[in-house]
């Protein structure tokens, strides 16, 4: 039971270029999430998807573009990477229902230079 | 507005000593959900445990126990005979139903940095 899974794990990117994070989730969890996590700041939401072709933003998406075309993966991409989103992307899933908790991937640390 | 706030920056304790991690909660939601999450050193966020506003009975789970009392706005996370595996960032998460979208909103406490020295 592979859960849920986060690629690259690590990634060194220059400022100005395109990247995405891959998340994939084997349990078939109706939401998910993207969290950046930095010092000082905490978690912080990205973006989220309620199900297949249904996301919202978070708290601080500029910068970043989300799709769901399956149920199961969602990725995140920096259109235009900039140093200030240098950070430990963290993809999470939750089953439907409020009573829910969130499950995190393995997360990925992003540098940007 | 929801806020979750972890006093304790850092502890430090030796092993097989008690500790307890704080956590309060401020909400006016009347149905919630809370949660803590450990964070080891290598960086993953593992669930421990839910709670629910209405149910105000503590858990016990071997050596971690969890004391809700809503009287105070608290959730506090206490290890028994702590090991040094133990050592983690602890975070306090609280989940309500407002907040403008679908899944209503998580907010996470700044996190716990528990070292736990053999």
């Amino acid at each position: 039971d592979a859960g849920i899974t986060q690629s690259p794990r690590y990634k060194i990117t220059e400022t100005g270029r395109q990247v995405t994070l891959m998340c994939h989730q084997t349990w078939s969890h109706s939401y998910m999430f993207w969290y950046r996590q930095d010092l000082g700041h905490g978690l912080r939401l990205i973006y989220y998807s309620a199900a297949a072709d249904i996301t919202d933003k978070g708290e601080v998406p500029d910068g970043y573009v989300v799709s769901r075309s399956k149920t199961e993966n969602f990725p995140l991409t920096l259109e235009s990477a900039t140093r200030s989103q240098t950070s430990v992307y963290f993809c999470a899933s939750s089953k439907s229902g409020s009573v829910y908790e969130q499950y995190f991937g393995p997360g990925t640390r992003l540098t940007v230079t | 507005a929801q806020k979750v706030t972890q006093a304790q920056t850092e502890i430090s304790v030796v092993e097989k000593e008690d500790v307890t991690l704080d956590c309060v909660y401020e909400t006016r939601d009347t149905t919630y959900y809370l949660f803590w999450y450990k964070q080891p050193p290598s960086g993953e966020l593992v669930f421990l445990i839910r709670r629910n506003s209405f149910d105000e009975q503590n858990e016990i789970s071997g050596r971690y126990s969890w004391n809700f009392q809503k009287s105070t706005s608290s959730f506090n996370f206490t290890i028994t005979a702590s090991q040094v595996v133990d050592s983690a960032v602890y975070f306090c998460a609280l989940r309500t139903l407002s907040g403008g979208t679908s899944y209503g909103k998580l907010t996470f406490g700044q996190g716990t940095i528990l070292t736990v020295h053999p």
